[in-house]
């Protein structure tokens, strides 16, 4: 059982906006301000999407954008394209005995 | 640019060992913590360990303390982790990533770590 609760799926049309939520504790999510996210394709490994709750890295689209309300942070995909296809993981600092928690994933599908 | 390249997984009986190694390069080595996450076949990310830039600081998940030991080589660019007392639930891809303060900027392709009899 993942440290941090998301929806197994999502999925929206080309275009469309998605959202993906990320469930913790004040021990983690709600806690500190390091909450990333993660994007997945089939048999690749995890990218960092965002960080800091709300960051981008840079050459990531701001197609995706991050906030947090409390212990739950989400990810937001806006205009939604083919490629955005992917598992997409949320991470969270966690204290120095569990360092960082990840979220079971979420699979985005693209209709 | 940046690169990580893991090797040394394979297949290993229960109650075996095994010793992965992330090569990397494209930035100062010692100046980056580095950590290992794994994912299980069909699972999500799970952190493993960390490990401080002058090898200072360790730290483990409770499912791998006391059975993994995380180590580095500055003067060879090089990660790793020896498992030993390999469980079944153990099996995943193993990948070496960078630590950009409590995330993680850049991963390896991964190796894949099989527990099996």
């Amino acid at each position: 059982q993942s440290a941090l609760t998301q929806p197994p799926s999502a999925s929206g049309s080309p275009g469309q906006s998605v959202t993906i939520s990320c469930t913790g504790t004040s021990s983690d999510v709600g806690g500190y301000i390091d909450v990333s996210w993660y994007q997945q394709h089939p048999g690749k490994a995890p990218k960092l999407m965002i960080y800091e709750v709300n960051k981008r890295p840079s050459g990531v689209p701001d197609r995706f954008s991050g906030s947090r309300s409390g212990n739950t942070a989400s990810l937001t995909v806006s205009g939604l394209q083919a490629e955005d296809e992917a598992d997409y993981y949320c991470s969270s600092y966690a204290g120095s005995n569990n360092y960082v928690v990840f979220g079971g994933g979420t699979k985005l599908t693209v209709l | 640019q940046v690169q990580l390249v893991e090797s040394g997984g394979g297949l290993v009986k229960p109650g075996g060992s095994l010793r992965l190694s992330c090569a990397v390069s494209g930035f100062t080595f010692s100046d980056y913590y580095m950590n290992w996450i794994r994912q299980a076949p069909g699972k999500g990310l799970e952190w493993v360990s960390y490990i401080g830039g002058r090898s200072t600081y360790t730290g483990y998940a409770d499912s791998v303390k006391g059975r993994f030991t995380i180590s580095r080589d500055n003067a060879k660019n090089s990660l790793y982790l020896q498992l030993n007392s390999l469980r079944v639930e153990d099996t995943a891809v193993y990948y070496c990533a960078r630590d950009a303060g409590r995330r993680f900027d850049f991963w390896g392709q991964g190796t894949l770590v099989t527990v099996s009899s």
